[in-house]
């Protein structure tokens, strides 16, 4: 089993220009979770997903748009990167309370 | 507001030695909290939990207590050993609205000395 895979590991965007982000898992999890890493701040729920075709705003859901139109996958969506969006960005995944996560997505935005 | 408090953002610890890593939360709804760990340029990874029934969990050489009266949490790891060398969140969950979401602290790395 893979667990929690993230495509792309790096990314270099500049400002303006969009990206998605894809989170797979193989664990047959319902609940699925994208969050921000940045120095200092601990981790921030951007947006989440309690199932299939769901999806609801975290902590910090603004400049992000996400779907999940099949079980296994969690896409997050910038439209225009902003530099503010420089970050690590985790994805997750759960039955329950223990939250599997992936090696994560590094992105610059310049 | 921060929810999930970690006040110290790094400890030194000897090898051999306990290492306590605390954790402080303010929202009283809160009935799960775990700790996981992190290496740098990896993701977390979870270490233990505890329910809001329990005071004590053990695993191994990690053991996680909770005073609830407190609203406070610490994990002791005895011995340290080199290779527990990382960033430890704490995490606190309130199920809210079924989704089993996490509220983190922001770290503590701990560095345990040879």
């Amino acid at each position: 089993n893979a667990g929690v895979t993230q495509t792309p590991k790096f990314r270099v965007l500049k400002t303006g220009q969009s990206m998605t982000l894809l989170c797979a898992q193989d664990m047959n999890h319902e609940y699925m979770y994208w969050y921000r890493q940045d120095p200092g701040m601990g981790l921030r729920l951007i947006h989440y997903s309690v199932g299939e075709g769901t999806t609801a705003k975290g902590e910090v859901p603004d400049g992000y748009n996400v779907s999940r139109l099949k079980k296994q996958n969690f896409l997050l969506g910038l439209e225009s990167a902003a530099p503010s969006q420089t970050s690590v960005y985790f994805c997750a995944s759960s039955y329950f309370y223990e939250q599997f996560f992936g090696p994560g997505t590094r992105l610059t935005v310049l | 507001d921060q929810q999930v408090k970690q006040n110290s953002p790094s400890l030194s610890v000897q090898e051999g030695r306990i290492s306590i890593l605390n954790c402080d939360y303010t929202n009283s709804m809160f009935d799960y909290f775990l700790w996981y760990k992190k290496y740098p340029a990896e993701g977390p990874t979870f270490l233990i939990s505890i329910s809001s029934i329990k005071d004590k969990n053990e695993d191994g050489r990690f053991t996680v207590f909770l005073n609830k009266s407190a609203k406070h949490l610490s994990l002791h790891i005895v011995p340290s050993q080199p290779g527990d060398s990382a960033v430890y969140f704490c995490a606190a969950s309130a199920n809210e609205a079924g989704s089993y979401q996490l509220t983190f602290g922001k770290g503590t790395k701990l560095s345990v000395i040879p």
